[in-house]
């Protein structure tokens, strides 16, 4: 698609499930992020995928969060054992390394009940 | 590690205001600065951005922003905001190393 595409667009879980979420980038984006936005607030960084170099795991805020990124194509944001403070939207975006304007997808908000 | 501030949380005008949001980056080499958007509902989008050049860039919707190199700073500003412009603002810095970090954003309301 022409576009960073994101799914499902909205989660509802109980608490203590395992989640998954996907994002698709832009074809030929060789770096990828995953932030989190709660209500109200700015942009949490969670994790940045750049080619085939190590992810920076740096922003993820515990070990419940994961997240996986085949070569230069989808990622998957995994979190388990789902608390309610992990209720925001999920956001993705992908670029071009060095050039750096960010396209995002339309997040998945993610509801912890 | 680079770093993006954002001074104004969150910021309320009467249409026809002025606007400036401030913007300062931590990092000592070269960068690319952007400002995105996020209007109510939508994703956040590209309002400008500053490669290289004239350091006063203009953007969509009449924005412009203003790269000041001593002062590390990249400050947004409208000579006179409309209804439409409430929404989210985020400045964004891209170094040569090709991570992009974001400030945490500031809530533009304007009232009609």
């Amino acid at each position: 698609g022409a576009g960073v595409s994101q799914s499902p667009s909205n989660k509802v879980t109980e608490k203590g499930k395992d989640v998954e979420l996907r994002c698709d980038p832009i074809s030929g984006h060789t770096a990828l992020y995953w932030y989190r936005q709660r209500l109200g607030q700015g942009l949490e960084f969670l994790i940045y995928f750049q080619g085939n170099s190590a992810p920076d795991k740096s922003g993820l805020p515990s070990d419940r969060f994961s997240a996986e990124r085949t070569g230069e194509s989808v990622s998957t944001l995994t979190i388990q054992r789902t608390q309610q403070e992990d209720s925001a939207v999920y956001l993705c975006a992908s670029n071009l390394a060095r050039v750096g304007e960010a396209f995002f997808g339309q997040g998945t908000r993610l509801t912890v009940v | 590690a680079q770093s993006v501030s954002q001074h104004n949380h969150h910021v309320i005008l009467s249409e026809a205001a002025s606007l400036e949001l401030g913007c300062n980056y931590s990092y000592g080499g070269t960068v690319n600065l952007f400002w995105y958007v996020q209007y109510p509902g939508q994703h956040l989008q590209l309002l400008l951005k500053y490669f290289s050049g004239d350091p006063l860039v203009k953007g969509i919707k009449g924005f412009e922003a203003e790269f000041i190199k001593s002062k590390f700073s990249f400050n947004l500003r409208k000579p006179s905001v409309q209804w439409s412009d409430t929404a989210e603002y985020f400045c964004a810095v891209n170094t040569n190393a090709g991570k992009s970090t974001f400030g945490d954003g500031t809530t533009l309301t304007v009232k009609p």
